[in-house]
């Protein structure tokens, strides 16, 4: 089983749509985030919430909106979409409540490819 | 807030080649530190890892890492390369704080030729 598993890997789709990714860890962990990863492979935090908490908000425009049902999900819906919003999104999770031995160590899961025209 | 800097942006280095990258990062507190491997087209996984004690650190596939704290320093070490370590490559730095976020460098792409 895939530890952290996302849906979609790729998605193509014109500027102004509106779009959603989904993510899911099976490991317990009490933390989940989005990062993002452009062209050149930097990767950036956007979110990341605690037990359905958010606790990390990055500077990201509003038309990105987390939500988290439960401390196992972590979705992520883009609104009126532009090309600059084209990377790939991955969402990780990480085990934050059980001391330092484990403390940022990020489980990834395999991103998802988004391609705005 | 902590930052994080790989000097090397892109390696190039022959089969059996020794590999250095480095990474030094900025924070005044205890700090986790982390190597992650981005092998093409696929997601991060840890490489090795850094809490407490011993600063030479090893990790899979024969990388380890040397934590120096005068230096803030955490370079990533391997004495020899293969073609299959050809990836991208990214250091990350964790302020061990509650709800502290990780920091990541801006990756070195290692191409290992055969």
């Amino acid at each position: 089983d895939t530890a952290v598993s996302q849906t979609p890997k790729y998605l193509v789709t014109q500027m102004g749509n509106d779009k959603s990714i989904k993510c899911e860890q099976n490991l317990g962990h009490d933390t989940m985030y989005w990062y993002k990863q452009d062209s050149k492979k930097f990767l950036k935090i956007m979110f990341s919430y605690n037990n359905k908490e958010l606790i990390i908000n990055e500077t990201v425009p509003n038309r990105f909106s987390p939500k988290s049902p439960d401390k196992a999900h972590l979705n992520l819906h883009i609104n009126s979409l532009e090309l600059g919003d084209s990377a790939v999104y991955f969402c990780a999770s990480s085990q934050e409540g059980r001391g330092r031995e484990v403390r940022g160590e990020l489980f990834f899961g395999e991103g998802s490819r988004l391609t705005v025209l | 807030a902590q930052s994080v800097s790989q000097h090397n942006h892109h390696v190039i280095l022959s089969e059996a080649a020794s590999l250095e990258l480095g990474c030094n990062y900025s924070y005044g507190g205890t700090v986790n530190l982390f190597w992650y491997v981005q092998y093409p087209g696929q997601h991060l996984q840890l490489l090795l890892k850094y809490f407490s004690g011993d600063p030479l650190v090893k990790g899979i596939k024969g990388f380890e890492a040397e934590f120096i704290k005068s230096k803030f320093s955490f370079n990533l070490r391997k004495p020899s390369v293969q073609w299959s370590d050809t990836a991208e490559y990214f250091c990350a730095v964790n302020p061990n704080t509650n709800a502290g976020k990780s920091t990541f460098g801006d990756g070195t792409t290692l191409t290992v030729k055969p």
